[in-house]
């Protein structure tokens, strides 16, 4: 079985620019979360999906939107790219909402803000 | 507010020797404790988790152990390998019925051989 996919792998923009990641989750799983990891330090939580809906949000500007499809595939779209948004952002799905269920993070997108 | 630390920040051993790295959450009613294995430029690797009604876990070469009353949990690898090396990350589940995980900032595992 497919894990979680994410699309593009590496990417370089410019700041003030915007940028759409994608991601697909493990077939059946109905959850999908963002989160953002810079260099040296832990995944920090940006959003979470269930079901088609926000169902929490990080602390994180309003810069930073996502949806979720009805395949459960989502986005994450990022306004007016800052220097500080390079990152590694990963997405990870879970079968469904709840705070002990496991989930399983994609390999993630590199983006670099030039 | 929401937090989790962890220690030590970098870890070497021999080879065949045990490592533990531990983490202390704050919020008391965090209930699930999930670890994740960074390699190199790969994705977060879910290696064991714990829920909150559990106070030891094993799964084979690895353990984790969680104290609710002092908000303390470890990982305890035994018998390293080389290929245990990597980057470790703790998590805690922040209550509010989604999936919101705080992670440490990780523990650098070196295994010599």
């Amino acid at each position: 079985d497919a894990g979680v996919t994410q699309s593009p792998t590496h990417l370089i923009k410019t700041r003030g620019q915007h940028v759409t990641l994608r991601c697909s989750p493990i077939s059946g799983h109905k959850s999908v979360s963002w989160y953002q990891q810079v260099l040296g330090q832990g995944p920090q939580f940006i959003f979470q999906y269930y079901e088609k809906e926000e169902r929490g949000r990080g602390n994180f500007p309003d810069r930073f939107s996502a949806r979720q499809f009805p395949n459960y595939s989502s986005e994450l779209n990022v306004n007016a790219l800052l220097l500080g948004d390079s990152a590694l952002y990963l997405c990870a799905s879970s079968l469904i909402q709840g705070g002990d269920q496991p989930q399983h993070f994609g390999d993630g997108t590199r983006l670099s803000i030039l | 507010g929401e937090n989790v630390e962890q220690h030590p920040s970098t870890l070497s051993v021999q080879e065949g020797d045990s490592a533990v790295i531990k983490c202390t959450y704050s919020d008391s009613a965090s209930n699930y404790f999930p670890w994740y294995k960074q390699e190199l430029g790969k994705r977060p690797q879910l290696i064991i988790d714990i829920r909150s009604n559990v106070g030891e876990k094993k799964d084979q070469r690895i353990a984790v152990t969680l104290n609710k009353t002092a908000k303390h949990f470890s990982l305890h690898i035994t018998e390293t390998q080389p290929e245990d090396s990597a980057v470790y990350f703790c998590a805690a589940s922040i209550p509010g019925g989604y999936n919101k995980l705080i992670f440490g900032a990780g523990t650098r595992l070196a295994v010599h051989p």
